[in-house]
């Protein structure tokens, strides 16, 4: 079975300081990949997507950035973080050519 | 992303209650998603809806894909404290990989 992994699960961070979150999907080939961020536990705001390995879509302009270093790992990064940046940070997922998202756990950011 | 239409965004029920919520969006869908999301995690896959008419059960919820493809509704029959959480529709963008999302029913249940 599938299974989505995120890490870390929860992060304290000073403003102007590097990010980097990561996200593994296990028991599936070629997934599509999506960075959604959510606030006050509604309105799941898309960032980034990936349909495979170095292939970025960017939807919101930010100082976020996303890469794809392998076809089950997606990485959310920032060079220096904003207080805006604070919220929750989810990964997900579908089987390419599929209609269906699988969630992972998410990571909860606050930069202080 | 675009939003659903999702009703009602809250709602507070007494535990044994019935529960009824929808989603309504001004383009046809193909797939309806219904998921459930506990207080910081991730939302969870409750139901998924592929066929316009289409009636789908999981234990005590059943959704239904609207026959105009253009709405979604979720019953949960006899509530238990457990049910708490946020409800969110979601349905794919017709040409692309991305999915529209509704903006969530709160749903309390009162023991």
């Amino acid at each position: 079975s599938q299974t989505i992994h995120q890490w870390p699960a929860t992060l304290v961070q000073p403003v102007g300081s590097p990010l980097s979150l990561e996200c593994t999907v296990e028991g599936t080939s070629n997934p599509n990949l999506y960075w959604y961020r959510q606030a006050a536990g509604r309105g799941l705001q898309l960032l980034f997507y990936s349909v495979g390995i170095g292939q970025i879509s960017s939807e919101v302009p930010q100082n976020l950035s996303a890469s794809r270093p392998q076809d089950r790992q997606f990485i959310l990064s920032s060079k220096k973080l904003l207080l805006s940046d604070s919220g929750f940070y989810l990964c997900a997922w579908t089987v390419g050519g599929t209609d269906t998202q699988y969630f992972g756990p998410g990571t909860r950011l606050t930069v202080l | 992303g675009q939003q659903l239409n999702q009703s009602p965004q809250s709602m507070f029920i007494q535990e044994g209650e019935d529960v009824s919520m929808n989603c309504t969006s001004s383009s046809i869908f193909n797939t309806w998603l219904w998921y459930k999301q506990d207080p910081g995690e991730g939302p969870v896959l409750l139901i998924a809806l592929y066929k316009a008419g289409e009636l789908t059960s999981n234990g005590r919820l059943t959704a239904q894909f609207g026959i105009t493809r253009k709405d979604s509704f979720l019953n949960i029959s006899a509530s238990i404290p457990s049910d708490v959480g946020i409800y969110f529709c979601a349905g794919p963008i017709a040409t692309g990989n991305q999915f529209y999302f509704g903006t969530g029913t709160s749903l309390t249940v009162i023991p």
